[in-house]
């Protein structure tokens, strides 16, 4: 079965600070994860995907199939970083584009 | 473009009432999906559609309906509210996979906040 782990419900560090959302994912296939960020009174948006092997917002994640991870890291947590992320996962080769999230971390960054 | 856009914001029904969640978005996208979003349970996905006429169940389908009569528009119905169904609702649109596409952002609305008595 298909399934986003997220175990922190609150990450609460410092300005400055790393910060490593975990997400760990069970899916026999070969999955596309992604992160997803709400910002305070904002619609959901994309934050990267694991394809795209890019750097948003000083975030980076990379996927460990090994250890079926998908954690997301930043090496200097602002205070504008503040929001709920999801991590989901969707099937590659499938016919929809369903996507499975987790249940979510809020981050906090203390000033 | 607007994007993805919901109406009403906010609702308050009494047990038992129906109603419906609007959700349009004018990208052309083929796939439109619909998401309740609950403290601890993070998104669950309702139901979803791949394109005009075509709709199907996700993982909480039960006390919903869906239909897609056309490309921009697929509403969200309830049709006996009960308080088990208060919950933020989100929909969200994207190119759906195929014609070489490996892979497309999920674009969503502001939301929903359904509160039922």
């Amino acid at each position: 079965a298909q399934r986003v782990t997220q175990p922190e419900k609150l990450l609460s560090v410092f300005k400055g600070a790393p910060v490593e959302l975990k997400c760990n994912y069970s899916y026999s296939g070969s999955p596309e994860l992604f992160w997803y960020v709400q910002y305070s009174r904002q619609r959901l948006q994309l934050l990267l995907r694991h394809i795209s092997r890019e750097s948003i917002k000083g975030f980076t994640a990379d996927l460990n199939k090994g250890e079926t991870s998908f954690h997301l890291k930043k090496p200097f947590a602002q205070e504008e970083d503040s929001a709920m992320y999801y991590c989901a996962l969707r099937g590659y080769g499938g016919a929809t584009n369903k996507l499975i999230f987790g249940t979510g971390t809020l981050l906090a960054v203390q000033p | 473009n607007a994007g993805v856009t919901q109406t009403p914001k906010f609702q308050v029904l009494k047990t038992g009432q129906s109603m419906t969640l609007q959700c349009a978005q004018d990208m052309n996208h083929e796939y439109m999906s619909w998401y309740r979003q609950d403290p601890g349970m993070g998104l669950r996905l309702i139901h979803y559609s791949v394109g005009a006429g075509i709709t199907d169940q996700g993982e909480v389908p039960n006390g919903y309906n869906v239909s897609r009569s056309t490309t921009e528009d697929f509403p969200l119905r309830l049709l006996s509210a009960a308080p088990s169904q208060t919950s933020v609702y989100f929909c969200a649109s994207s190119y759906s996979l195929g014609q070489g596409r490996r892979t497309d952002t999920q674009y969503f609305g502001p939301g929903t906040r359904l509160t039922v008595l």
